[in-house]
């Protein structure tokens, strides 16, 4: 059953706190992106990873931070640098060759108090 | 310039009746027009997508419109149904050695009353 798994679904955490987001894809992509979703805005694009080792900061990555050891794993800290931490953070992923298509995970509730 | 502009903020359609949801982008570099349907609590799925060679795209009862010279595309959903009910977002994107940024609309919450 390929796909993208994040967890947890519901995240709960103190304020000052780190946390770590997990996603993980069966679906052989190379290519892994971090996205938060806040109320009545649009996703926006924390980092990306095109291959292994290698991650390039998106629009707002400022207060995260990622790690890709591995091709199927994309795991995101969320450090008590991010002033605003609580939102919906979204996994996705896509082929990096001739492909546009991003396939998104269930996403992971993040609320930090 | 990397705006993506989206219209209506939120929607309120019949059944049967025709949901149309507009964006408006600036950068002509944009070349993948994909839209995406939400249900709450729930990831993104991809609902249909457009090329800039190409002035429409119909699957099913989706439909997406294209205008390359007014840099415009919309979603028609035909025969709106109770259960396309959900959050409809456009993005644009520009490929770039392999990797494909989006810019993601604001979304819009679509209702269909039984």
């Amino acid at each position: 059953d390929g796909g993208i798994t994040q967890s947890p679904k519901y995240l709960f955490r103190k304020e000052g706190q780190n946390v770590t987001l997990s996603c993980e894809q069966n679906l052989n992509h190379d290519a892994m992106y971090w996205y938060r979703q806040d109320p009545g805005q649009g996703l926006r694009l924390i980092y990306y990873s095109q291959i292994v080792n290698d991650f390039q900061k998106g629009d707002i990555a400022e207060g995260y931070s990622v790690s890709r050891e591995k091709k199927e794993s994309f795991p995101l800290t969320v450090t008590s640098a991010q002033k605003n931490p609580t939102a919906f953070y979204l996994c996705a992923s896509s082929w990096t060759e001739s492909s546009y298509e991003q396939y998104f995970g269930p996403g992971t509730r993040l609320t930090v108090t | 310039q990397q705006q993506v502009k989206q219209s209506p903020q939120s929607l309120i359609v019949q059944k049967g009746g025709i949901s149309i949801i507009n964006c408006a982008y600036e950068n002509t570099a944009f070349d993948y027009f994909p839209w995406y349907q939400q249900f709450p609590g729930k990831g993104p799925a991809l609902l249909i997508a457009i090329r800039p060679d190409v002035s429409e795209k119909k699957e099913g009862r989706f439909t997406i419109s294209f205008n390359k010279s007014a840099k415009q595309f919309s979603l028609h959903i035909m025969d709106s149904q109770p259960g396309d009910s959900a959050t409809y977002f456009c993005a644009a994107s520009k490929g770039t050695s392999g990797t494909y940024k989006y810019i993601f609309g604001t979304g819009t919450r679509l209702k269909v009353l039984a």
